[in-house]
């Protein structure tokens, strides 16, 4: 089946823009995560949405940062007015729910100028 | 906080060679470990997944072990190829969580 699918693959924009990256999970799975992946910081988890609890925001690394998950299923994350440090690799993972194995997208390379 | 550790940094062997990548964790209360793959400008592939009350896993050429006491986890790849050519990543879970704390990573070349 299908796995897991990002958009866009690469997203260009300037500071103090405002950018939207797109996760649609594998059917069926019921979490979903974002990380972020970036050249010094390595892999580090921004935000967990289980079914219709509420997500768990403790990673993201600021206000400008914020996702919803719509229908249980795609979900968006937004940053508002980009930085530079902002740049790095957008990676989603479904899984079953919280307690099974995880699987990533593609990612979204951002790069703020 | 749990810190995950991968050691080596990056490796460089013939191919053929058998070969052992290290992980260790600082907090052993974990639910599962998983390893992964990362080919250059792509995004991760699952290559096995260990619950806390197992001791390894094994998936073709690839085996990993557990030691949740001790906070180490190693992947032992037999008979390697230049298309295992890529970073492998380590990551737990703990108990009380739902996120993966991640390793660095090894860079792995394995040269025909």
């Amino acid at each position: 089946g299908a796995g897991v699918s990002q958009s866009p693959s690469n997203k260009v924009t300037e500071k103090g823009k405002d950018v939207e990256l797109r996760c649609d999970p594998i059917s069926g799975h019921t979490a979903l995560y974002w990380y972020r992946q970036s050249l010094g910081q390595g892999l580090e988890f921004l935000i967990y949405f289980q079914g219709n609890s509420a997500p768990d925001k403790s990673g993201l690394p600021s206000d400008r940062f914020s996702a919803e998950r719509t229908g249980g299923s795609v979900s968006t994350l937004t940053i508002q007015r980009t930085q530079q440090e902002d740049s790095a690799v957008y990676l989603c993972a479904s899984s079953l729910d919280r307690t099974y194995e995880q699987y990533f997208g593609p990612g979204t390379r951002l790069t703020v100028t | 906080k749990q810190e995950v550790t991968q050691i080596p940094a990056a490796l460089s062997v013939p191919e053929g060679e058998n070969l052992v990548l290290n992980c260790s964790f600082t907090d052993s209360a974990i639910y599962n470990l998983q390893w992964f793959r990362q080919d250059p400008g792509k995004g991760l592939t699952s290559l096995l997944l260990i619950q806390s009350s197992q001791r390894e896993q094994t998936s073709g050429r690839l085996n990993a072990s557990l030691d949740k006491s001790s906070g180490r986890s190693t992947l032992y790849i037999a008979a390697s190829q230049p298309g295992d050519s890529a970073t492998y990543l380590c990551a737990v879970r703990l108990n009380s969580g739902s996120r993966l704390t991640f390793g660095e990573g090894t860079q792995l070349t394995v040269n025909p």
